[in-house]
């Protein structure tokens, strides 16, 4: 079955430290791999995706992932947090000659103290 | 500016009540979306439609109903057979490329009193 596994539903850490948010997936076809921050009370934007090609990815707002075949993954990264990244973090992923619905994990919640 | 409306952004109902959530875009695309988010649950698929005038149903799609008779707008009807309405849910958008960026709208949160 194809799946997507945040595997911190929390992550507290202290302003300008570095971060990491997990993600794993399981799929027999290929993927295209999304992440997606929320602030409180709003809707989803997207952080940045891969789709092809090298697989470090850059996005908004400092942040980047890296898509490593071998381990499933796609773990998402910022070198220095801010306060203003505090929010909810959701992986998803769409499988290749599938349609076009993402299938979403179940989110990181970054709190991110002075 | 080009984008995903969602009205109300809160709505209380007596239990037993059908509700009608809205969700327009005129980001003139073809797909269309809507999610239900609980606490630590993420985002599960309602109803999603590729097209005007056809929809599929998602992974929850008991107690939910939808139209799709324009491609702007796609409005969601919580009816009474949903057993746990209270949630927040979202709407989104795509071209219907499974590349594309799903845009999302503001949010609409249900309370069933």
């Amino acid at each position: 079955a194809q799946s997507v596994t945040q595997l911190d539903s929390q992550v507290p850490v202290f302003e300008e430290a570095p971060v990491e948010l997990r993600c794993n997936y399981s799929s027999s076809v290929s993927v295209y791999l999304f992440w997606y921050v929320q602030y409180p009370n709003q809707g989803l934007q997207l952080l940045l995706k891969y789709l092809s090609g090298s697989t470090l990815v850059k996005g908004i707002n400092g942040f980047e992932a890296e898509f490593n075949k071998s381990q499933t993954s796609f773990h998402l990264r910022k070198p220095s947090v801010h306060i203003s990244d505090t929010a909810e973090y959701f992986c998803a992923v769409s499988f290749a000659g599938g349609s076009e619905k993402l299938v979403f994990g179940k989110g990181t919640k970054l709190t991110v103290n002075p | 500016d080009g984008g995903i409306t969602q009205s109300p952004k809160y709505l209380f109902r007596k239990e037993g009540q059908n509700v009608t959530l809205s969700c327009e875009q005129n980001l003139n695309h073809d797909a269309m979306y809507w999610y239900r988010q609980d606490p630590g649950q993420g985002l599960r698929l309602i109803y999603y439609s590729q097209i005007v005038n056809d929809f599929q149903k998602g992974d929850i799609a008991e107690g939910y109903s939808v139209s799709r008779e324009k491609k702007e707008s796609f409005p969601l009807t919580v009816t009474s057979a949903q057993k746990n309405p209270t949630a927040f849910y979202l709407c989104a958008s795509t071209r219907g490329i499974n590349t594309d960026t799903q845009y999302f709208g503001p949010g609409t949160r249900l309370t069933v009193l």
